[in-house]
């Protein structure tokens, strides 16, 4: 079963905008995680907020958790033609990770 | 440092025949992790291994089964296929402490024909 859903479920933009998408879960959480994935390959792990965090950031990535309202925020900024990919949330961690629906996003030139 | 390794890429059966998916994870990582991914169910969690020993499963059936060995690879044996048994199938691993990221493997694509 899905732990989540993400929204939207597709996303198309311009490059060097900035990129939104969004995450809900269900049950209360230690962390949350977000991963992409391009085109039929494994999931690459982009950052992961604990619990006790509202914001984080990475790069040109900035994470952001309200655990009141069990959701989650991913902020692409400077979006670029390989930032193309499927982008999940998942929640757990040590034990076993239960991952949203997902949210495709296209950067075109 | 080598990431997760996963082998074969591809894997192509037929219905009842059996499946056998290999995993090498990080090295230092004791936990390894199987995922499917079949079209229009999105990720679901198959297994956990840590130490040697499976300490968690999904809501798979008991023809999905594996194990892990000394050296912390993996194997995911899948008996009696189906052809919804067709996936992405990933496998991911980690430290097996808390708060830790799990990361995976480019997949095996097992088509059941």
């Amino acid at each position: 079963s899905q732990q989540g859903e993400e929204d939207p479920q597709a996303l198309s933009i311009q490059e060097g905008e900035n990129a939104t998408m969004n995450c809900s879960y269900k049950t209360s959480i230690n962390n949350l995680q977000w991963y992409r994935q391009n085109s039929g390959r494994g999931l690459v792990h982009l950052i992961l907020i604990r619990s006790n965090e509202r914001e984080k950031h990475s790069g040109r990535l900035r994470v952001t958790l309200d655990t009141s309202k069990k959701s989650s925020s991913l902020l692409i900024t400077a979006s670029r033609a390989a930032d193309t990919a499927s982008y999940f949330c998942a929640t757990g961690g040590g034990n076993k990770l239960t991952f949203g629906t997902g949210t495709q996003l296209k950067v075109e030139l | 440092e080598a990431g997760v390794t996963q082998s074969p890429t591809h894997l192509i059966k037929t219905r009842g025949q059996q499946a056998t998916l290999r995993c090498s994870p990080i090295s230092g990582h004791t936990s390894v992790y199987w995922y499917q991914q079949a079209l229009g169910l999105g990720l679901q969690f198959l297994l956990w291994y840590d130490e040697g020993e499976e300490r968690n499963r999904g809501n798979f059936p008991p023809r999905f089964s594996g194990r892990q060995f000394p050296n912390y690879s993996s194997e995911l044996n899948v008996n009696a296929l189906e052809l919804e048994d067709s996936a992405l199938y990933l496998c991911a691993s980690s430290s097996g402490q808390g708060n830790q990221p799990q990361h995976f493997g480019d997949g095996t694509r097992l088509s059941i024909l």
